[in-house]
């Protein structure tokens, strides 16, 4: 089945310590996204990336970093920069790109991050 | 600037019965969409239900609608016959202004179905 996974699901984060967060999709999606989730709250973006070798910053990129070398791959490095990494990852990717689109995003199953 | 907002962060409702979660967004832009997502306690963002702002019919999926009011900006999720597996957090978002389909989320609604 086509679907997006994400590895790991759980993580923990050694003080000063990069982290790298796994997101691969085989719904031949062309766009990819990034988001973050705080207890009780929605979620946030972080980073997007339309096509492969390209990626623009979201709302809250700071301390994150991105890379889109293969489609189907759109991992995440949480760097010793982001001071308050705890919280729930999820990656989505949908299909169109372009302007404002009816497709759905669709989400993986998410990575929970946590400070040792 | 845009914004979504859900205004209730709890609800419940009998089993069988039918629920509305309210959802209101502020956008200047004349041609938007609005998604409703259901997140369980697993954690996976679960897509229910699609609502174009020049649709001509309020939308429907199974035992969900839409209650769309374009002038008020509200686009509230009406749930049918609700169900103990309809216990989760749901979410309205729509897409940010510039394109390429980035959403903003509502801060979510936690639906809890007692038997």
């Amino acid at each position: 089945d086509g679907g997006i996974t994400q590895s790991p699901k759980y993580l923990f984060r050694k003080e000063g310590q990069n982290v790298t967060l796994s997101c691969e999709q085989n719904l031949n999606h062309d766009a990819m996204y990034w988001y973050r989730q705080d207890p009780g709250q929605g979620l946030r973006l972080i980073y997007y990336s339309q096509i492969v070798n390209d990626f623009q910053k979201g709302d809250i990129a700071e301390g994150y970093s991105v890379s889109r070398e293969k489609k189907e791959s759109f991992p995440l490095t949480v760097t010793s920069a982001q001071k308050n990494p705890t919280a729930f990852y999820l990656c989505a990717s949908s299909t169109p790109r372009g302007d404002f689109s009816n497709q759905p995003q669709h989400f993986g199953d998410g990575t929970r991050l946590s400070i040792l | 600037a845009q914004k979504i907002t859900q205004t209730q962060p709890g609800m419940f409702v009998q089993e069988k019965e039918a629920v509305t979660l309210d959802c209101t967004y502020d956008t200047s832009d004349p041609s938007y969409g609005l998604f409703w997502y259901k997140q369980p306690s697993s954690g996976e963002m679960i897509f229910l239900i699609y609502q174009g702002s020049y649709d001509q019919q309020n939308a429907t999926e199974g035992r969900y609608s839409l209650n769309f009011q374009k002038a008020r900006k509200s686009a509230n999720l009406v749930i049918s016959a609700s169900q103990l597996g309809d216990s989760a957090m749901y979410f309205c978002a729509f897409p940010q202004a510039g394109g390429y389909n980035k959403l903003i989320f509502g801060a979510g609604t936690r639906l809890a179905v007692h038997p």
